[in-house]
């Protein structure tokens, strides 16, 4: 299977000021014959389901601010929150569907300083 | 409004069963696949299984192929998980995920608001 490792466990972040994220994948997740990075990003807001931000590690999903982007190719990939906002406090999963199992990182978890 | 509502989920002893459904509305139910993807308390995300529109291709984790079973309606929009021979490891909340499927790959584009399972003594 492969792995997803999260970076860090958890940040605090001042509001206004920018969060990143990283995830790491044990092998690469680019598919070489279409050219795309098959990474999720999720938002888990305390006491609510996982909500899709981000495809194709970088596309936003219909209504997801644009604070929110993701960046990165191959192995290592980036969540960053421009300008951190009270709401955006939240665990952030990245998942893999390159292969047939899906796997998840095990989550950064976003609060404010 | 576009919405999966799980149920079915409560308190089983170790070795029992119990059987989840996911009532979907607001979306053509049959063109899309479906899948559950369980939390542990206080822990990550895990896939558990995945069933295409049609009901014809299933999959599962291997923790729990052979155990599980994933199953569908599509008259009466309806997603089902029969669980059997349960474990204190399969505790977790089990969350209903509408799937967008990409040959054999797939990610997870609504979520239902999920159903605890809790496997005890």
């Amino acid at each position: 299977d492969i792995v997803m490792t999260q970076s860090p466990d958890s940040l605090a972040v001042s509001l206004g000021e920018r969060a990143t994220i990283n995830c790491k994948s044990s092998q690469s997740v680019l598919y070489s014959s279409s050219n795309k990075n098959h990474l999720a990003w999720y938002q888990q807001r305390p006491g609510q389901p996982p909500k899709l931000l981000i495809s194709w590690a970088s596309t936003r999903e219909s209504g997801v601010p644009d604070r929110f982007s993701g960046s990165g190719s191959g192995t290592d990939f980036t969540l960053t929150i421009s300008s951190l906002q009270a709401e955006d406090v939240a665990v952030y999963y990245c998942q893999q569907y390159y292969s047939n199992i899906p796997t998840f990182g095990g989550g950064t978890k976003v609060e404010i300083k | 409004e576009v919405q999966l509502l799980e149920s079915g989920g409560g308190l089983v002893q170790p070795g029992g069963s119990l059987r989840l459904s996911c009532a979907a509305s607001g979306f053509s139910f049959s063109i899309y696949a479906m899948s559950w993807v369980r939390q542990a308390p206080g822990k990550g995300l895990e896939w558990v299984s995945t069933i295409s529109g049609s009901g014809g291709g299933t999959y599962y984790a291997d923790s729990v192929k052979g155990r599980f079973t994933i199953s569908r309606d599509n008259s009466e929009n309806t997603l089902s998980l029969q669980m059997n021979s349960l474990r204190a490891e399969d505790t977790a909340v089990y969350y209903c995920a509408r799937t967008q499927w990409l040959s054999l790959y797939w990610y997870f584009d609504l979520w239902g608001r999920g159903t605890l399972v809790t496997v005890s003594s």
